[in-house]
């Protein structure tokens, strides 16, 4: 059974600081997404990481696929309330296009 | 930009009602996704379908079942609802099974009492 671990659970943090999220496995996927997603409606995605050792930038976040493609970080910087939500990373693996989600990390940036 | 919809928002329904929950994307995926969110458990599959009059079995099928008569929509049914299935349902869609990025719907909060 694929599982995919986030840390942390929970972040609270102020406004300017700088953050990491972890999603951690021991299984290769062939791709890793990341979703953000504000209460009360649905993940929308942020980025898809295919290759080992990728990196990908939006804007003030940056999104890294792991040389083995087991893992996935997600840094922000100079965090703003804006990034408030809930971080979830998902995992591509089979031929049918499904997805395993991590549980998520719930971020909260306070002005 | 995809757009997923879901029919309702909100819902309560008491126990033992069946209950529609559709979902309908404007960009022609052929795949169709259904989970459920609950605190402490993430997402987790129910049904998906990679065609039309198609379905799989997620990780919880059980309660649960599905139809898909068109490509652009995907109706989730609980035959008998029970309080145990009070959650958000959120449903998903994809380009094809090549392409696996999801785009979702709003979600419905479903509370069964």
């Amino acid at each position: 059974t694929q599982l995919l671990e986030q840390s942390p659970q929970f972040l609270s943090i102020q406004e300017g600081e700088n953050l990491t999220v972890y999603c951690n496995s021991s299984s290769v996927f062939s791709s890793l997404q990341w979703y953000r997603q504000e209460p009360g409606e649905g993940p929308v995605l942020l980025v898809t990481v295919v290759t080992g050792g990728e990196v990908k930038k939006l804007k003030r976040l940056t999104f890294q696929f792991g040389d083995a493609r087991k893992d996935s970080s997600l840094h922000i910087t100079a965090a703003q309330p804006g990034d408030t939500g809930l971080y979830l990373c998902a995992g591509a693996w089979g031929s049918q296009g499904n997805l395993i989600f991590g549980k998520g990390t719930k971020l909260s940036v306070k002005p | 930009d995809v757009k997923v919809t879901q029919s309702s928002r909100y819902l309560v329904k008491r126990t033992g009602e069946k209950v529609f929950l559709e979902c309908v994307q404007d960009m022609d995926h052929e795949n169709m996704f259904w989970y459920r969110q609950d605190p402490g458990l993430g997402l987790r599959l129910i049904y998906f379908s990679y065609d039309v009059k198609m379905k799989e079995k997620g990780d919880i099928p059980e309660g649960y079942s599905v139809s898909r008569e068109k490509k652009e929509r995907f109706s989730l049914i609980l035959e008998s609802a029970s309080t145990n299935q009070t959650s958000m349902y959120l449903c998903a869609s994809s380009l094809d099974r090549q392409l696996d990025e999801q785009y979702f719907g709003p979600g419905t909060r479903l509370t069964v009492t």
